[in-house]
């Protein structure tokens, strides 16, 4: 079947724009996580959904930084006046339930010029 | 704080080869733990994991992992290793946070396979 997708798999934009990450999780999964992997950082917790309760954003670094989830299924990154330190790259993550494992996207290469 | 440790950076075995890759965890209560292994340009694929019970637990790829809470550590291993193994090894515990696992993953262990 299916896995987790996400779009697009690179994105070059000039500092101080701001990008839409998205991603597509496996059809029935109810949780919904993002991560960040990033050379000086390695891989980082940002935010997590399941169904309609309200989102865990613990790991979001900054206020630039929010997510959405439509519908209970694609979920939006956006990241407001990138800056060259948001280079990393954004992986996403859905699993059947709150304690099962979770499976990942390929991820998004995101390059600050 | 929760935290993962894997000492070794870079591992160079030779095809043919057993393999072991280190994880140590912090963690105050019975953890969660997994392996992913990531290919370049890739996502994360799970190895294994380890929930309860037995501590011994196996994994695709011919992969098993060893759970020794005596010792917070949950090591990798495999007899023979084949050079598609080549790769960047992620162990990770789940922590139990408001119900959920926020997964804290290893800096990584990358693995080269010579012929």
């Amino acid at each position: 079947g299916a896995g987790v997708s996400q779009s697009p798999s690179n994105k070059v934009t000039e500092k101080g724009k701001d990008v839409e990450l998205r991603c597509d999780p496996i059809s029935g999964h109810t949780a919904l996580y993002w991560y960040r992997q990033s050379l000086g950082q390695g891989l980082e917790f940002l935010i997590y959904f399941q169904g309609n309760s309200a989102p865990d954003k613990s790991g979001l670094p900054s206020d630039r930084f929010s997510a959405e989830r439509t519908g209970g299924s694609v979920s939006t990154l956006t990241i407001q006046r990138t800056q060259q330190e948001d280079s990393a790259v954004y992986l996403c993550a859905s699993s059947l339930g709150d304690v099962q494992p979770q499976h990942f996207g390929d991820g998004t290469r995101l390059s600050i010029l | 704080a929760q935290s993962v440790t894997q000492p070794d950076i870079h591992i160079t075995v030779s095809e043919g080869a057993s393999l072991e890759l280190r994880c140590n965890y912090s963690y105050g209560a019975t953890p969660y733990l997994f392996w992913y292994v990531q290919s370049p340009g890739q996502g994360l694929q799970l190895l294994l994991k380890y929930f309860s019970g037995d501590t011994l637990v196996q994994g695709i790829k011919g992969f098993e992992a060893e759970f020794k809470r005596s010792q917070s550590s949950f090591n990798l291993r495999k007899p023979s290793v084949h050079w598609s193994d080549a790769a960047e090894y992620f162990c990770a515990v789940g922590a139990r946070s408001g119900g959920y696992n926020k997964l804290i993953f290893g800096a990584g262990t990358r693995l080269a396979v010579h012929p």
